[in-house]
């Protein structure tokens, strides 16, 4: 089956910073990579997804960044703030497979 | 709330006793998911189904039962037979199944919290 390793487990950035989460996955028939943003005490909701046939994809302070030769995917936040703190959780999604295999997510501190 | 409902956002059990944490969803999406999350774990997938009547099990499915009777529900059963049950439960759902390059959005529920005394 699919794995994903994550990394970092924490980040701590000042505001304004950039932060990068960095993922890689094993299986190379993977085709679909989502992002997804846990706030504390809410629901994980997508922030941004790429397909295997894009190498990258933007949207505002987004972005998320897809090597397959590599087998791994990054996401990119610039001109941080607080409000951007939260659990990050990036997935794969074998091709095939009908489910998602997320990783154990990153929590980002973002201090004023 | 965002389409999913999750029923009881706290639930205190006692060993030895099953408990049934109810997911409804409005949003006639055909996939439905539970999820276990616990820090430093990420999201473990317990089971799923694609469609009614129909379910798979997950990577830690040993412990847990679910039933998939109709569309907008699916109950997940956390037996005695789960030695760790201590833990916060996701439910999901997407319109389609993902996979086979059809992959689809999934729509959380807020959560509920499980703890055995």
């Amino acid at each position: 089956g699919e794995n994903v390793e994550q990394h970092p487990s924490t980040l701590s950035v000042q505001e304004g910073d950039s932060a990068v989460i960095k993922c890689t996955y094993s299986d190379s028939a993977s085709n679909y990579f989502p992002w997804y943003k846990q706030e504390l005490g809410k629901r994980p909701q997508l922030i941004i997804d790429i397909r295997s046939n894009v190498g990258e994809k933007k949207d505002q302070r987004i972005a998320v960044t897809l090597n397959k030769t590599a087998k791994h995917f990054s996401l990119h936040i610039t001109e941080t703030q607080p409000e951007d703190s939260a659990v990050y959780f990036c997935a794969a999604n074998p091709s095939g497979y009908s489910t998602l295999t997320f990783g154990k997510g990153t929590m980002l501190l973002v201090s004023p | 709330d965002g389409g999913i409902t999750q029923s009881p956002k706290y639930l205190f059990r006692k060993e030895g006793q099953n408990v049934t944490l109810s997911c409804e969803q409005n949003l006639n999406h055909d996939a439905m998911y539970w999820y276990r999350q616990d820090p430093g774990q990420g999201l473990r997938l317990i089971y799923y189904s694609q469609i009614v009547n129909d379910f798979q099990k997950g990577d830690i499915a040993e412990g847990y039962s679910v039933s998939r009777e109709k569309k907008e529900s699916f109950p997940l059963t956390v037996t005695s037979a789960q030695k760790n049950p201590t833990a916060f439960y996701l439910c999901a759902s997407s319109i389609t199944p993902s996979g086979g390059g059809g992959a689809n959005v999934l729509t959380f529920g807020a959560g509920s919290r499980l703890t055995v005394l």
